[in-house]
């Protein structure tokens, strides 16, 4: 079946530490890939999409994902992590061929130890 | 700009009650869409709407419905609410009707029904 998972539902690290939150979906093409934040009680902010070419993208925030075909993953990833990320992350992809709907995975709530 | 608006922020309804979403925008853009947010499950396509005129359904389509009378407005109506539609609303919209654009959300609908 067609999905999007992203296997952590929570993640907590220390401030400074770096972060990876992983992002998995099984589709026959590559399809458009997104990576959405959500602070509380908020709507979704884009950090970064993939579409083709460099597998490595750089977002805002200071964030990155990295785009790998061969495992049908599309991972974020911050070097060094500060309270204020402390949200949850959305990743998402969108069909080529069915423009604007986008297909979430479940979400990963990210907590950030002082 | 503002954006994407949505109102009410909050609205608690009886089962079988009918009610109205409202989600405006002043970007012109031509695509926007209702999704729902339900913890664990990520975010789900509702409805969505190419232009003005035009609409059609999401994954989760039933016992809501949409109608584009203008470009800025798309409204999301409730027919006769159930328990199960207690869940958090966003609407979005996207400048292009071409693949891999930003979906920028409004700030969201947190409906519950008793």
């Amino acid at each position: 079946a067609q999905s999007v998972t992203q296997p952590d539902i929570h993640i907590t690290v220390s401030e400074g530490a770096s972060l990876e939150l992983r992002c998995n979906y099984s589709y026959g093409a590559t399809p458009y890939l997104f990576w959405y934040v959500q602070s509380p009680g908020q709507g979704l902010q884009l950090l970064l999409k993939y579409f083709s070419g460099d597998t490595l993208v750089q977002g805002i925030k200071g964030f990155e994902a990295e785009f790998k075909r061969s495992q049908s993953s599309f991972n974020l990833r911050k070097p060094s992590v500060h309270w204020s990320d402390a949200a949850e992350y959305f990743c998402a992809v969108e069909l080529p061929g069915n423009t604007g709907k986008l297909i979430f995975g479940q979400g990963t709530t990210l907590q950030v130890k002082p | 700009n503002a954006g994407v608006t949505q109102t009410p922020k909050f609205q608690v309804l009886k089962t079988g009650q009918s009610m109205t979403l409202q989600c405006a925008q002043d970007m012109n853009h031509e695509y926007m869409s209702w999704y729902r947010q339900d913890p664990g499950m990520g975010l789900r396509l509702i409805h969505y709407s190419v232009g003005a005129g035009i609409t059609d359904q999401g994954e989760v389509p039933n016992g809501y419905n949409v109608s584009r009378s203008t470009t800025e407005d798309f409204p999301l109506r409730l027919l006769s609410a159930a328990p199960s539609q207690t869940s958090v609303y966003f609407c979005a919209s996207s400048y292009s009707l071409a693949g891999g654009n930003e979906q920028f959300f409004g700030p969201g609908t947190r409906l519950t029904v008793l």
